[in-house]
């Protein structure tokens, strides 16, 4: 069965400082997707960053990069330089072709940035 | 604004009630998910929609449905509500556009069953 775990409930961080949000999956498929959205207080999800299970590079985007280890099963959202406008809740999501293009979510992080 | 529409944005009703909540897709994808999110179930998948036709179904209750009409629109029915059936509901489309064919999540509607 496709699972996404997210063992964090809350994370603290302070302005300006990196913070990994943890993410595992669990698939016995070789093609999927990885990816995370962030959702602020307002409710609306964001979609910030993907990794596909065949890409050889960690992907980047912006402040956003993700520590993709296949062996471990891990895909972990690194922010970099931590902005206020970074709290918000966190979810990480996987994509499986043999179950369709659907996403199965974690059930999220919340990161709150202080300053 | 990710280009996907959700009308209305907060719905209050009794249980026993019916509603019916709308999306619009953005422009030219023909996908269309609907997901539940509640503080017990979290986000979860419940139906997609792909050119008007059903594509995938995930843990949708057989008291709610869903369709996708000629114009990519999509609409979500919930009937015989229950006080669990309060959560935050989303769309999202996916398609033209997309390089990983990520989706795009509209603001969601608010259901409160009282």
């Amino acid at each position: 069965a496709q699972k996404i775990t997210q063992t964090q409930p809350g994370m603290f961080v302070q302005e300006k400082e990196a913070v990994t949000l943890d993410c595992t999956y669990d698939t016995s498929d070789q093609s999927y997707g990885l990816f995370w959205y962030k959702q602020p207080s307002s409710g609306e999800m964001i979609f910030l960053i993907y990794q596909g299970s065949y890409d050889e590079q960690n992907a980047t985007e912006g402040r956003y990069s993700l520590n993709f280890q296949k062996a471990r099963k891990s895909a972990n959202l690194v922010i970099s330089a931590s902005q206020l406008g970074d709290s918000a809740m966190y979810f990480c999501a996987m994509r499986v072709r043999q179950a369709g293009t659907a996403l199965i979510f974690g059930k999220g992080t919340t990161l709150s940035v202080s300053s | 604004d990710s280009g996907v529409t959700q009308t209305p944005k907060h719905l209050i009703t009794a249980t026993g009630q019916r509603v019916t909540l709308r999306c619009s897709p953005r422009s030219g994808d023909l996908s269309v998910y609907w997901y539940q999110q509640s503080l017990d179930q979290g986000l979860q998948f419940l139906i997609q929609y792909y050119n008007g036709e059903e594509r995938a179904k995930g843990n949708i209750l057989e008291r709610f449905s869903a369709q996708q009409f000629p114009d990519l629109h999509s609409e979500l029915n919930l009937s015989s509500l229950e006080l669990g059936d309060s959560a935050l509901y989303f769309c999202a489309s996916s398609g033209q556009g997309s390089s990983y064919n990520e989706q795009f999540f509209g603001p969601g509607t608010r259901l409160t069953v009282l």
